[in-house]
Order: structure tokens, then sequence, then C-alpha cells
């Protein structure tokens, strides 16, 4: 079975660029989560998605980022602009809803520079 | 919100067990997750632990005690490829409420052991 896909592996952009990132989740997995993990830092949750709605953006940074996830399956995550603060491993994860002790599985992750 | 605290690095001795600590302070619980993260690479799934009590799975186990905000993971028989960050992670919620929500991670140990 294939696991969670994401592209690309790395990214590399000047500041004020925009940038984006596709992932691809489990075969059946109806919840989908974007993280952002910065260097020696846990991941941290910036939206999750129940199938195509989004559930949770509360950490989302709205004036710069946005991301969809149309017919609930395959999702992009974007940032317009970057900033150099943004350069981190951004970690797309899918999980099954309903299974209480379910885990999520997460991708190999994009690690963005920006420079 | 929630605080998770963990220790920064750990040193052990191949061979040996180690206890790594984790406390969490939540205005909900629904589950505690323990993650593997090589460094480069995505977390994966080690154990979930929902009521109090250990879980064994191989040589790892993870214990949770939900009246201290208390849980451990502990390595038995260390590898040298069990050198890792190991990720506490925590899901808000009522307990087993199936309407969860994602995981909030603690900022990661990091685990080298030596020969």
């Amino acid at each position: 079975e294939a696991g969670v896909v994401q592209s690309p592996r790395y990214k590399i952009i000047e500041k004020k660029q925009p940038v984006a990132f596709w992932c691809n989740p489990i075969s059946g997995h109806n919840t989908l989560y974007w993280y952002r993990q910065n260097l020696g830092q846990g991941p941290e949750l910036l939206i999750r998605y129940e199938n195509e709605e989004a559930v949770d953006d509360s950490q989302l940074p709205k004036d710069r980022f946005s991301a969809e996830r149309l017919k609930g399956v395959d999702s992009t995550l974007k940032i317009q602009p970057a900033e150099l603060g943004d350069s981190a491993v951004y970690l797309c994860a899918s999980s099954i809803r309903g299974r209480e002790n379910t885990e999520a599985f997460f991708g190999q992750g994009t690690r963005l520079t920006v420079v | 919100g929630q605080n998770i605290d963990q220790p920064t690095e750990m040193t052990a001795t191949e061979g040996a067990i180690v206890q790594i600590n984790c406390t969490y302070q939540t205005s909900g619980f629904n589950g505690l997750f323990w993650y593997q993260q090589h460094a480069g690479e995505a977390p994966t799934f080690l154990s979930y632990n929902v009521l109090d009590g250990l879980e064994e799975k191989g040589r790892f186990s993870s214990f949770l005690s939900r009246s201290k905000g208390y849980s451990y993971l502990l390595l038995k028989e260390l590898q040298m490829k069990d050198s890792a960050s190991y990720l506490c992670a925590v899901r808000e919620g009522r307990l087993l409420d199936t309407g969860r929500r994602a995981l909030t991670f603690g900022s990661g140990t990091r685990l080298q052991v030596q020969p």
C-alpha cells in the first residue's frame, strides 16, 4: 500500500516568491493534515481537513497561506509571498476518521528554504 | 491550549534501557501518541495510550497516567538504529470521542545511542 506522497521533496525560493506543495493521502483516508516542522521542534498543525472541508484552520496564517482539498483527496498548500521565517519542513499526514486509536500517517515532507 | 514537555536530549548505551518522559497539560484529553522520527524522515507511529497503564509492543512500551498528565516511552535492548527523535503528542477532546482533533506535538527528545 502506498503511503502519503508529497512533492516536491525540496524547494528553494527567494523571499516574496510564491510556492506550492502537493499531498496525496493514503487511499480511503478522509482526514488530512498539514503540519509545519521547524528544526529541532515538533510538528505544528496548520490545517485539518475532513473530506473536502477545512475543520480546523485556526493556526494557518491566512494573510499568506492558503490550502485546498478539492474532491476530498489530494491537497495543496500555498504560500504567497514567502518570507524567510517560512523556511521549515511541511508535512502532510492522513488518517481515518472514526477510529479512535488510529494514528496519523505522515509523508516525507517538503523541505522549504527561503533565501 | 496544550503544553507538552519532554527532555531535549538523552544519551544511552547500546543494549541498555532508556525511559523518555512526557508531561502534558490540556483542556481535554483523547489519547497520547509516541512517534519516532529519524533525521530528515517522516515521523512514524510507535504507540497509543488512552487509558491508564502500560502498553507493550516488542522492545517498546508506553505508560500513561491521566491523573498526573504523565507518560513515558520505554525502549529496551537499545540498538544503534534507535538513535532518533521521539515525539510525544496529545489529542484534545473528550475521551473516546470519535470527533477527534489533530495531534499537538511536544518538541521531541533526541536520543543518541552510543556503542
